[in-house]
């Protein structure tokens, strides 16, 4: 079993809709949770970190940890076509595992005009 | 520069050829990460780099792959005598505070292409 699980989807869902992104994790030390949006053919880009539990919100974009369950999830609000890219969920113990990220496979996100 | 920049963009290699990537980190970015990124988005850690120092290189596949990061030069990975499974790309992140939500900052990555 992987270390953290991430539907590959594609997922495609219509502009406007609201998506909502998860990943689940087995190692109960995880505090830092972090999304990456990798275009094609591009390095990933940090969306959002969180460390420990709870929620943090950025324009369209909130980020959900929920530590008892294991269960991080990121949500789009009134989604765009640029947002179409692979999101991936990274995590890490911090300093006790040298700030080694643990990834996700990543989920294609398709946003349709 | 605000980007870390990775070169060569691609690189193709015969079985059994050397392979050297370059990354040349943030300015101000003590950190420097390797990750290989192989079919299905899977990210592997190879090694981590303090400054010119060795952080970690618990991912490292010490017979064949070297790295080093040197004062005012680009960091470099190198694979000797490629095989056909180290095809994937490879990035390289840079960071100041890697623990915190300044995260790490990605190059575009070098894709390696063993035939």
């Amino acid at each position: 079993q992987k270390e953290v699980e991430q539907d590959p989807g594609p997922l495609s869902v219509p502009e406007g809709a609201i998506v909502s992104l998860n990943c689940t994790y087995s190692n109960s030390a995880f505090q830092y949770f972090m999304w990456y949006r990798q275009y094609s053919r591009k390095g990933p880009e940090l969306l959002m970190y969180t460390y420990s539990s709870g929620n943090k919100e950025d324009g369209r974009f909130t980020a959900q940890v929920d530590k008892s369950s294991k269960y991080i999830s990121l949500f789009i609000r009134d989604s765009q076509p640029s947002d179409s890219a692979t999101y991936l969920c990274a995590m890490s113990l911090g300093f006790d595992s040298n700030y080694q990220l643990i990834w996700g496979a990543g989920t294609k996100l398709i946003i349709k005009p | 520069g605000e980007e870390v920049a990775q070169t060569p963009k691609h690189l193709v290699r015969g079985e059994g050829q050397k392979a050297k990537l370059y990354c040349a980190p943030i300015k101000g970015h003590s950190y420097v990460f390797w990750y290989q990124q192989v079919l299905k988005n899977e990210f592997k850690f190879l090694i981590s780099f303090q400054n010119e120092n060795v952080f970690d290189e618990t991912g490292m596949p010490k017979e064949r792959f070297s790295a080093k990061c040197l004062p005012n030069s680009p960091c470099s990975l190198e694979i000797q005598a490629t095989k056909l499974e180290d095809s994937a790309v490879y990035f390289c992140a840079s960071s100041q505070y890697p623990g915190t939500n300044y995260g790490y900052t990605f190059g575009s990555g070098t894709r390696l292409t063993v035939v």
